[in-house]
C-alpha cells in the first residue's frame, strides 16, 4: 500500500477566494486522481492526473475552477478557484500504480466555504 | 446518470447480526467491483473487491456475492461488530487502478 498525504487536512475559507490541496505519495505512482465527496454524499471523480501530460476532467468538471498539477510521479495539486458555499467538501486524493493494483485514498481535505 | 445504485442509504444492525447491503450497476463493461469503508474524518479504505469471473469472495467476516446475469453485487458482513459501523461505499470500474464509479453509500450502525 502507499502512504498518501494530504495537506491542509482542512480549511476554512472565504467565498470568492482560492485554495491549493497537495497530495504527496511515499513511491512512484502512474495515476493520481481527484475526488469530491460533498456533505453526506458519496465520491464523485474530479479528475485525472498522469505526470507529464494535462489532467483529464470528468463531465461538469472544468479546468478552470479546478486546475490541477502533477510535476512529478510523487506529488500533485489540486486547487479550487473563486469558491463558492456549493464547493464546501472533502477532497481526495486517490493513487495506484497502474491497471493490476488496488486503488489507495489520502485522509481528504475538508473545506468548507463561508 | 448514476451508473451504480446502492442500497439500503442506512442500516442499523444488532451485535453478532448479518449486514446486508446491496449494488447495481448499469455499464456491462466494469469488470471489477471493489467495497470501501469510511470511518468519519478519514479517507476510504479499501475491504474486499471481486472480478466478474467469480459469484463469491470471502474474506473473514467479509463477503461480497456477484451475480454478473443481474447485474448486482452484495456485502455480506457476518457477525457485525460495533467497530463495523462506519460509512460502506461500493464501487465499479474497468480494470483495477481504473477511475471509479462510486455508489451512493451505506451509514451502517450496529449496536452493541
Amino acid at each position: 500500500s502507499a502512504v498518501i498525504s494530504q495537506k491542509p487536512s482542512r480549511d476554512i475559507c472565504q467565498r470568492g477566494t482560492s485554495l491549493t490541496i497537495q497530495c504527496q505519495v511515499d513511491s512512484q505512482v502512474t495515476m493520481m486522481f481527484w475526488y469530491r465527496q460533498q456533505p453526506g454524499q458519496s465520491l464523485t471523480l474530479i479528475a485525472t492526473a498522469n505526470q507529464g501530460s494535462e489532467a483529464t476532467y470528468e463531465s461538469g468538471f472544468v479546468i478552470d475552477k479546478f486546475p490541477i498539477s502533477r510535476p512529478n510521479l510523487t506529488f500533485s495539486t489540486l486547487t479550487v478557484s473563486n469558491m463558492s458555499p456549493e464547493d464546501s467538501s472533502i477532497y481526495l486524493c486517490s493513487v495506484d500504480w497502474g491497471m493490476s493494483t488496488e486503488a489507495f485514498f489520502g485522509q481528504g481535505t475538508r473545506l468548507t466555504v463561508v | 446518470q448514476q451508473q451504480v445504485k446502492q442500497s439500503p442509504q442506512s442500516l442499523i444492525v444488532q451485535k453478532g447480526g448479518i449486514s446486508i447491503i446491496n449494488c447495481a450497476y448499469e455499464n456491462t463493461a466494469f469488470d471489477y467491483f471493489p467495497w470501501y469503508q469510511q470511518f468519519p474524518g478519514k479517507g476510504p479504505a479499501l475491504l474486499i473487491a471481486i472480478r466478474p469471473d467469480v459469484s463469491e469472495k470471502k474474506e473473514g467476516r467479509f463477503t461480497i456475492s456477484f451475480n454478473k446475469s443481474a447485474k448486482q453485487f452484495s456485502l455480506h458482513i457476518m457477525d457485525s461488530q460495533p467497530g463495523d459501523s462506519a460509512t460502506y461505499f461500493c464501487a465499479a470500474s474497468r480494470g483495477r487502478g481504473s477511475r471509479l464509479t462510486f455508489g451512493e453509500g451505506t451509514q451502517l450502525t450496529v449496536n452493541p
